[in-house]
């Protein structure tokens, strides 16, 4: 159904903090993990992904870290920088839904120089 | 360079007019999916297709249709019945397992 009125979550952090993006997904089936950052006007762009065999990945700037106990996935980013304040949404594959991912709700990173 | 090309970038409509959003990709991804995102929120899936002439709905359809004619291209129209179609599309086109590739949006706006 439609959804009103909802506020994204907002994290602030000042420059060169380390930053940390919480999500909790829904299935336990879920296979397969995706972090996207999405700026304002654009579509999201793929950042990090975690398959459910691991519990850690590390990329550029960016690691995920992935506990199937309590399904909680997230995103830290070393040393932020400005150009990191966007939306950050993690999706999740759910075996056998036909290639679907589903989305979290979003954070919104803001970073203050 | 390959990629999914959403058109246009902006598009007005009026009150009881149909209109259709391009998306195409040149990555031979075999699966495509259109995505509604309002103001502050996350993305609502719409429609999705897994292989040419062939489409599911998702959990938002009604007032929406679209058609997958050939691999490259997965057009949505928001129909009349849509009655709040003001939102920003999202395509995208996914290779199998991996993640998604997202196209850069359609900004509708009713008029």
């Amino acid at each position: 159904g439609e959804s009103v009125g909802l506020h994204l979550p907002t994290l602030s952090v000042q420059e060169g903090d380390n930053s940390i993006i919480n999500c909790a997904y829904s299935n336990s089936a879920s296979d397969y993990f995706i972090w996207y950052k999405q700026e304002s006007g654009k579509g999201p762009q793929f950042i990090i992904d975690i398959r459910s065999n691991m519990d850690k990945r590390q990329g550029q700037r960016v690691t995920v870290l992935l506990n199937k106990t309590v399904k909680h996935l997230s995103l830290q980013i070393a040393a932020t920088q400005p150009g990191d304040s966007a939306v950050y949404f993690c999706a999740e594959n759910e075996k056998g839904q036909g290639g679907k991912l589903i989305f979290g709700q979003g954070t919104e990173l803001s970073v203050k120089p | 360079d390959g990629g999914i090309t959403q058109s246009p970038k902006y598009l007005f409509r009026k009150e009881g007019q149909n209109v259709t959003l391009s998306c195409e990709q040149n990555l031979n991804h075999d699966a495509m999916y259109w995505y509604r995102q309002d103001p502050g929120q996350g993305l609502r899936l719409i429609y999705y297709s897994q292989i040419v002439n062939d489409f599911q709905k998702g959990d938002i359809a009604e007032g929406y249709s679209v058609s997958r004619e050939k691999k490259e291209s997965f057009p949505l129209t928001v129909t009349s019945a849509q009655k709040n179609p003001t939102a920003f599309y999202l395509c995208a086109s996914r290779p199998g397992f991996y993640g998604y590739t997202f196209g850069s949006g359609t900004r509708l706006t009713v008029v």
